[in-house]
């Protein structure tokens, strides 16, 4: 079955450092896409970036880059240059490959991340 | 741009009643979804849609039932609400079809509280 795990509940970052957000993921499935959304306290999911497995780069968003690592099965989120309004939950996804043409997502349990000035 | 609505942010309702949640979305997108979120416990789908009348049950559907007769709006049933339906609901719409990059749009969610 497929499965997402993000292992860090909370984490803290200073203000204008970086700070990688681990996601790790179980799939039998060579194809597959993954994402990571942002949701802060006012509730609204925000889609932030996405990464294809065949993708042979990295994907980049901005200050959001995804360390994607297919051997490891790890697609951690990095935030450059933290901001005081990065401070959010991030969830990780994965699409269901049994969803088909339905686009359901499965999703890991959340990081909440706290920018400290 | 692109949105998803939901018909309340704030509910509060007492055990017993029937509670309606409604999701409108204007991108004319097949595919809608109900999620509830619990803390610790990520996002768990109630129900999905991918066509008007069609709906398909996601991984915790018991207590709740779904209306889609508009392809635009989507709505979550609380039949009977119970305190353990104390929750976050948030409703999200995408395409339909093979794309693995077809992210999902999500509303603002409806804090529901059950007393």
């Amino acid at each position: 079955a497929q499965k997402i795990t993000q292992t860090q509940p909370g984490m803290f970052v200073q203000e204008k450092e970086a700070v990688t957000l681990d996601c790790t993921y179980d799939t039998s499935d060579q194809s597959y896409g993954l994402f990571w959304y942002k949701q802060p306290s006012s509730g609204e999911m925000i889609f932030l970036i996405y990464q294809g497995s065949y993708d042979e780069q990295n994907a980049t968003e901005g200050r959001y880059s995804l360390n994607f690592q297919k051997a490891r099965k790890s697609a951690n989120l990095v935030i450059s240059a933290s901001q005081l309004g990065d401070s959010a939950m991030y969830f990780c996804a994965m699409r269901d490959i049994f969803g088909g043409a339905t686009n359901k997502l499965i999703f890991g349990t959340g990081t909440l991340l706290a920018v400290q000035p | 741009d692109v949105k998803v609505t939901q018909s309340s942010r704030y509910l509060v309702k007492r055990t017993g009643e029937k509670v309606f949640l409604e999701c409108v979305q204007d991108m004319d997108h097949e595919n809608m979804f109900w999620y509830r979120q619990d803390p610790g416990l990520g996002l768990r789908l109630i129900y999905f849609s991918y066509d008007v009348k069609m709906k398909e049950k996601g991984d915790i559907p018991e207590g709740y039932s779904v209306s889609r007769e508009k392809k635009e709006r989507f709505s979550l049933i609380l039949e009977s609400a119970s305190t353990n339906q104390t929750s976050m609901y948030l409703c999200a719409s995408s395409l339909f079809g093979q794309g693995l990059s077809y992210e999902q749009y999500f509303g603002p969610g409806t804090r529901l509280t059950v007393t």
